[in-house]
């Protein structure tokens, strides 16, 4: 009854250093999405993906990798970290089904470069 | 591509106020519009979603939303606020799969 959970929830981490974040989903979703939440920007869509080994770049996929082996992960790696990817970072998963189109999100995880 | 615009950055109010968040989208056609909000250091839950029919959409905690074609609008409304209702709020609009977000509202309601 998880649904989706991220992790780590907190991270701190310097210049230059290499970040995953995780994605897991209990449900199954085919798409899945990463956002980034930055003060006076809202959710901006970072990557998504509609299925397993199907991903895209959504508004803001500079500096940011992403994979989809498994239908039920999803995760984001900075390859090379920047002050100005410090933020929320929020995966959500979509259910659809007749007349129903929603994401759930996760929890986020909150990152710090320093 | 669609945009949303939330007008509204911060709404302060006193219990028992009435609250209405605007929101407006890029244009028009076909559209799947909803209202999100996150609790302080909580993520985003749905409060309520349009997709067809009766233009007044009711959703959870007693909120409620509009959808006015005409003006590209879909404005949350709340006739009596409670403390717990401060909040962020977020419109949506789903274009091609995904959501394009507003800014959002930071809404703070005092006793």
């Amino acid at each position: 009854d998880a649904g989706i959970t991220q992790s780590p929830r907190y991270k701190i981490t310097e210049t230059g250093r290499q970040v995953t974040l995780m994605c897991h989903q209990t449900w199954s979703h085919s798409y899945m999405f990463w956002y980034r939440q930055d003060l006076g920007h809202g959710l901006r869509l970072i990557y998504y993906s509609a299925a397993a080994d199907i991903t895209d770049k959504g508004e803001v996929p500079d500096g940011y990798v992403v994979s989809r082996s498994k239908t039920e992960n999803f995760p984001l790696t900075l390859e090379s970290a920047t002050r100005s990817q410090t933020s929320v970072y929020f995966c959500a998963s979509r259910a659809t089904s007749g007349n129903t189109d929603t994401q759930y999100f996760g929890p986020g995880t909150r990152l710090t470069v320093l | 591509a669609q945009s949303v615009s939330q007008h509204n950055h911060h709404v302060i109010l006193s219990e028992a106020a009435s609250l209405e968040l605007g929101c407006n989208y890029s244009y028009g056609g076909t559209v799947n519009l909803f209202w999100y909000v996150q609790y302080p250091g909580q993520h985003l839950q749905l409060l309520l979603k349009y997709f067809s029919g009766d233009p007044l959409v009711k959703g959870i905690k007693g909120f409620e939303a509009e959808f006015i074609k005409s003006k590209f609008s879909f404005n949350l409304r709340k006739p009596s606020v409670q403390w717990s209702d401060t909040a962020e709020y977020f419109c949506a609009v789903i274009e091609t799969d995904k959501l394009i977000f507003g800014t959002g509202t930071r809404l703070q309601v005092f006793p």
